[in-house]
């Protein structure tokens, strides 16, 4: 089946520094990906449609110039957490789509980002 | 607008019990397609199944099974004769037209020996 590999599982990183997560799908390609946050015991809240060759579709609230996006394939979309503080610890993960009409949907494995 | 409810937070069960996740939805759409995806402590998403609009048709796999009712707008899960490997976090989801999915909050089950 699809899948959609996301890479680091996990991630420490000092508070000020920039994150970088990637999301890559591996047999398949995505002209769209996703980007989702998930607070500790928390639901899964769409931060971003990543597009391939053109700009990131941000939800209402997400920071754009914090969270930039950059979709330069059609098997990579990466999420750099810029300037990071505590309060961006959280568990990212992306999704695609594949099968005709986008009817199945894959997820990363998840990042598990703690700023310190 | 596009909602999904999960009311049960968190639902605690003895191994062999049966247990139903209730998912109620809201959408305008008269085509949607509907998710379960199982969350384990480990973080990644485990596909569960689809359903689209147009199918309302209960499904059975193995010990999972789904009730599917567009006269009340839910799409309930049941697991027959739970085990301890099914505790997780199960979240219901309603597709956008962007493709793009809505989750509800999650019901963590708790499947005790």
């Amino acid at each position: 089946g699809a899948v959609v590999s996301q890479h680091p599982s996990r991630v420490i990183c000092k508070s000020g520094t920039s994150v970088k997560i990637e999301c890559r799908s591996l047999d398949f390609q995505a002209t769209t990906m996703f980007w989702y946050r998930q607070f500790p015991k928390k639901s899964l809240m769409l931060m971003a449609t990543s597009n391939e060759g053109s700009k990131a579709t941000y939800e209402q609230g997400v920071e754009k110039d914090k969270f930039l996006i950059n979709h330069a394939s059609l098997t990579l979309s990466t999420l750099t957490v810029t300037s990071a503080h505590p309060e961006d610890s959280s568990f990212y993960i992306c999704s695609a789509w594949t099968g005709e009409g986008g009817t199945e949907a894959f997820f990363g494995q998840g990042t598990r980002l703690t700023v310190v | 607008a596009q909602k999904v409810t999960q009311a049960q937070t968190e639902i605690s069960v003895v191994e062999k019990e049966d247990v139903t996740l209730d998912c109620v939805y809201e959408t305008r759409d008269t085509t949607y397609y509907l998710f379960w995806y199982k969350q384990p402590p480990s973080g990644e998403l485990v596909f569960l199944i689809r359903r689209n609009s147009f199918d309302e048709q209960n499904e059975i796999s193995g010990r999972y099974s789904w009730n599917f009712q567009k006269s009340t707008s839910s799409f309930n899960f049941t697991i027959t004769a739970s085990q301890v490997v099914d505790s997780a976090v199960y979240f219901c989801a309603l597709r956008r037209s962007g493709y793009a999915l809505n989750f509800g909050k999650g019901t963590s089950l708790l499947v005790t020996p």
